[in-house]
């Protein structure tokens, strides 16, 4: 199963843009890039996922490398309440499982 | 919140103890799933059901039991767990099993005394 590496924690201040970054160095032609986030004492929360293309939805940008090796969730204007947990994911759409293989993630600590 | 609904959500029990979490979603979504959610370690997929029918089994020991009588509801049965499987259980649903969005209940914290 193809891997992430995300940071295990980064701070940034209310109101101003948030990049998080994934590396997938080893991701293969059929992973589909998932980001979901946990916010304290919830459980995961699916925000947005790409295959080659940067996304947008209401909640986040997801930015593609042009050779997918890596991928950044950028939230546009971070409030106090987007302090949570930040996992990037790789699905490979060739598993008929389907599955989710976690990582340890990102914390994102948000500064009034 | 998300629409799928954990019960309870915090659980204490003994060693010879059973217990049943419980799950229950109105979403009209076919896929339903344990995880679990162990202190300082990735969430851990433990079960999965599809229209009712168990499709996955991640070796999860024998003293967790699954259920899934109907597609709105799922159970998981415990029985003389250890101190070791103290954690967060989590539900989740999706429409079906190929769908990227999966809505996650806020967990049973469970902890074996």
């Amino acid at each position: 199963d193809a891997k992430t590496t995300q940071p295990n924690s980064m701070e940034s201040n209310e109101e101003e843009p948030v990049h998080l970054p994934c590396n997938h160095s080893t991701i293969s032609g059929t992973d589909y890039i998932h980001w979901y986030r946990q916010l304290p004492s919830q459980g995961p929360e699916y925000v947005i996922h790409g295959l080659t293309s940067n996304v947008n939805n209401r909640m986040a940008s997801l930015a593609i490398a042009e050779d997918r090796k890596s991928s950044t969730l950028i939230l546009h204007r971070a409030t106090l309440r987007d302090a949570a947990v930040y996992y990037c994911i790789l699905r490979d759409e060739r598993d008929s499982n389907y599955q989710l293989i976690w990582g340890a993630g990102t914390k994102l600590i948000i500064k009034p | 919140e998300t629409g799928v609904t954990q019960t309870p959500r915090h659980l204490v029990m003994g060693m010879t103890n059973k217990k049943s979490l419980k799950c229950e979603q109105h979403l009209g979504h076919n896929a339903m799933y344990w995880y679990k959610q162990s202190a300082k370690k990735p969430l851990e997929l433990m079960f999965v059901y599809n229209f009712k029918e168990q499709t996955e089994n991640n070796s999860v020991p024998s003293r967790f039991s699954p259920e899934c009588p109907n597609s709105s509801h799922l159970f998981l049965h415990l029985h003389t767990l250890q101190p070791e499987d103290s954690a967060l259980y989590l539900c989740a649903s999706s429409r079906d099993r190929a769908v990227f969005e999966a809505f996650f209940g806020q967990g049973t914290r469970l902890t074996v005394v």
